[in-house]
C-alpha cells in the first residue's frame, strides 16, 4: 500500500473557525491532490499539487487553499469553516501523469471525515 | 474535457461475471480510459485502464468499442468485496493538466450472496 497519512481522521469544528487538514506521504511521488466528496456528487477535486510551492485549482476551491513546502506535506486549510465544507476529504498522490508508459496511477489516503456545526 | 456516462448502480450475484458499461462518445484520440473503484468507506483504487485495445489484469478485463466510444468493465466472477462505486474516467494522455483526474459519480455495484 502507498505510504499516505491523513490527519485528522476525525474532527468536528464550529463555524467559521480555521481547520487545516495534512496529507503526508512517504512515496516522494510529485503529485498530490485534494478531494472532497458528498452524496449525490461523488468525487470532487479542490485543489492539486504538482510539486513543492506549485499549485492549482480544482472545479471547487472556493473556501479552500492549500500549501506544500515539502515534497511530502500538502495542506489543505479552511480559513473560515462552513456547514456546506462538512464532508469527507481524500488525499490522493501519483508519480507521473499517463503516458505511454505509466498509468498515471492515483492513490488515496483512508479519507478525513469533517463536520461543520 | 470529455465526459463519460455510466449507470447509477447496477445488481449482480455472487460467483457470476458482471460487465459494467460506460459510455464517452467524446473521447479523443488522446484520451485513455481508466477504471478506479472506491469500497465503502475506503478511497478508491485503481482496476485498470486502456487506450485502444481489450486489457486484462488479475482485477478485472476491460473491453474497448472499436470506435473508442464505449467501454465495459468485466469482473469475471464477483465476489461480495467487488460491491464497490466503480468510475469509469478519461485522461488526457497528450501533456497539460492531464495529471488530474475527474470522477463522476460512478455506477454502485451489488453483489447478492
Amino acid at each position: 500500500d502507498a505510504g499516505i497519512t491523513q490527519s485528522p481522521r476525525h474532527k468536528v469544528t464550529e463555524t467559521g473557525t480555521p481547520v487545516t487538514l495534512r496529507c503526508h506521504q512517504t512515496e516522494n511521488h510529485r503529485y498530490m491532490y485534494w478531494y472532497r466528496q458528498d452524496p449525490g456528487h461523488g468525487l470532487r477535486l479542490i485543489h492539486y499539487s504538482y510539486g513543492v510551492k506549485d499549485t492549482d485549482k480544482g472545479e471547487v476551491s472556493d473556501g479552500y487553499s492549500v500549501s506544500r513546502s515539502k515534497t511530502e506535506d500538502f495542506l489543505l486549510t479552511l480559513e473560515s469553516a462552513t456547514s456546506s465544507q462538512t464532508s469527507v476529504y481524500f488525499c490522493a498522490i501519483s508519480d507521473s501523469p499517463p503516458s505511454g508508459r505509466n498509468t498515471g496511477e492515483l492513490f488515496f489516503g483512508e479519507g478525513s471525515r469533517l463536520t461543520v456545526l | 474535457d470529455a465526459k463519460t456516462t455510466q449507470p447509477n448502480s447496477m445488481e449482480s450475484n455472487e460467483e457470476e461475471p458482471v460487465h459494467l458499461p460506460c459510455n464517452h462518445s467524446t473521447i479523443s484520440g488522446t484520451d485513455y480510459i481508466h477504471w478506479y473503484r472506491q469500497l465503502p468507506s475506503q478511497g478508491p483504487e485503481y482496476v485498470i485502464h486502456g487506450l485502444t485495445s481489450n486489457v486484462n489484469n488479475r482485477m478485472a478485463s476491460l473491453a474497448i468499442a472499436e470506435d473508442r466510444k464505449s467501454s465495459t468493465l468485466i469482473l469475471h466472477r464477483a465476489t461480495l468485496r467487488d460491491a464497490a462505486v466503480y468510475y469509469c474516467i478519461l485522461r488526457d494522455r497528450s501533456g497539460g493538466s492531464n495529471y488530474k483526474l475527474t470522477f463522476g459519480k460512478g455506477t454502485l455495484l451489488t453483489v447478492n450472496p
